[in-house]
């Protein structure tokens, strides 16, 4: 079936320093989304990207959507102590209702 | 945040016995979701619903049954509860189940089974 992966698993960083986190899909993706989860939260929704190269920004962070579809990063510019969290990337899975999500990447970040 | 309440919050039970666990929603959304997390597994759906009385399964259904008998709530039971499904559980609803849709997560359900 399909399967989102995501890596690293883990990043841990001084304040100020960037940080990437990847995400690929076995399948092509008709739109992927991004979901941050603070500690001890629940995983609340950042951002969809939808189109084939497509890049949005949020402030500090970047969002793109590979050519294929078939990928997508999120990267932090100088990250701060709220950025700490998991960040979690899903995609649809065959028909509509549900999501893959990939297993996340835990950002920690030492002030 | 969406109007999704989970309860309990917190669990604490012995292996063989029925667990409940409630998700209740303001939000009038007709697609609900469970999902477990574990360390290293990320989020992984155990059953859902799109509409009253409409149910299937997630890829981890064994264990677990769900019911729907109203719009706002969505149950998910434990028949006899296993030490394997100790995990923090997550409640998600999404107004139309559109592939494009955002999904909205409630504040989660910590379960322990000894």
């Amino acid at each position: 079936g399909q399967q989102v992966m995501q890596i690293p698993q883990y990043q841990h960083v001084q304040e100020g320093e960037d940080f990437t986190t990847y995400c690929n899909s076995s399948t092509t993706l008709s739109n992927i989304q991004w979901y941050k989860q603070r500690p001890g939260g629940h995983p609340v929704f950042l951002i969809q990207l939808v189109k084939s190269g497509e890049v949005k920004k949020q402030k500090r962070l970047t969002f793109q959507f590979g050519e294929a579809k078939k990928n997508s990063s999120l990267h932090i510019t100088a990250t701060q102590t709220t950025d700490v969290g998991t960040y979690f990337c899903a995609g649809p899975r065959g028909s509509n209702y549900k999501l893959t999500f990939g297993k996340g990447t835990l950002l920690t970040v030492n002030p | 945040d969406a109007g999704i309440t989970q309860s309990p919050r917190h669990k604490v039970t012995e292996t063989g016995t029925p667990v409940t666990l409630r998700c209740h929603q303001t939000e009038n959304h007709r697609y609900m979701y469970w999902y477990r997390q574990d360390p290293g597994h990320g989020l992984r759906l155990i059953h859902y619903s799109y509409g009253v009385k409409d149910t299937d399964k997630g890829e981890v259904s064994d264990g677990y049954s769900v019911s729907r008998s109203k719009t706002e709530d969505f149950l998910l039971t434990l028949e006899s509860a296993t030490s394997s499904q100790t995990s923090v559980y997550f409640c998600a609803i999404s107004p139309t189940g559109d592939r494009t849709d955002t999904q909205y997560f409630g504040p989660g359900t910590r379960l322990t089974v000894l």
